[in-house]
């Protein structure tokens, strides 16, 4: 009965590969959100799903492309790693009204280390 | 940039002491919430406070918000070694939540 879940927990990669995260929440949520924590815990918002709907992207290099098959899902996909990339990805959604954000519901996090 | 700042970044109390950490952001919002991260873990909420509302109380747990000085506190009473985790704020007054970099809360048993 998992809310917000992410696959894989951890992923170890050699850099110049591509990967892919999965996240799918059971919620019935209509916003979803891909965040990056990097190594001083600071959290940055990389995209936001409305519906299926891209709404936010934030100055993300276009490496990282987010697909949303269907409100429930969303998946992030990294082509050509960088040792930058390394950090933890949350996944999370919301039932948002308007310009007023609601309780976000994370996921457990992705831990991705590049060599 | 940066919405939310937390204060302090790292706090150390005994187990039954109160913990406070505070925040402070930059422009309006419309509400401010604040959260939780065990280590290795993801976030959990814990309140959400309006812009309109001055505190609010969940259990332990006491937050206000002051609109006029763009800040809010988070008092944690009769902490417990389990409180041990990182808090932090999130605001949400550029169009999306915009979290703080957070304070890492240890209590000692």
């Amino acid at each position: 009965d998992t809310a917000v879940s992410q696959t894989p927990k951890y992923l170890v990669t050699q850099m110049g590969n591509d990967k892919s995260i999965k996240c799918e929440q059971n919620l019935g949520h209509d916003t979803m959100y891909w965040y990056k924590q990097d190594s001083k815990k600071f959290l940055k918002i990389m995209f936001s799903y409305n519906n299926k709907e891209l709404i936010i992207n934030e100055t993300v290099p276009n490496r990282f492309s987010p697909k949303s098959p269907d409100k429930a899902h969303l998946n992030l996909h990294i082509n050509s790693l960088e040792l930058g990339d390394s950090a933890v990805y949350f996944c999370a959604s919301s039932q948002d009204q308007g310009n007023s954000y609601n309780e976000q519901f994370f996921g457990p996090g992705t831990r991705l280390t590049v060599l | 940039s940066q919405q939310g700042e937390e204060d302090p970044q790292a706090l150390s109390i005994q187990e039954g002491e109160n913990a406070t950490m505070n925040c402070s952001y930059k422009t309006s919002i419309n509400n401010l919430q604040w959260y939780r991260q065990n280590s290795g873990r993801g976030l959990v909420h814990l309140i959400l406070i309006r812009s309109n509302e001055r505190e609010k109380h969940s259990g332990r747990l006491r937050v206000t918000l002051d609109t006029s000085k763009k800040s809010s506190s988070l008092l944690i009473t009769a902490s417990r070694a389990a409180d041990t985790a990182s808090y932090f704020c999130a605001t949400d007054g550029s169009e999306k939540l915009v979290f703080g970099k957070g304070t890492k809360l240890t209590v000692n048993p």
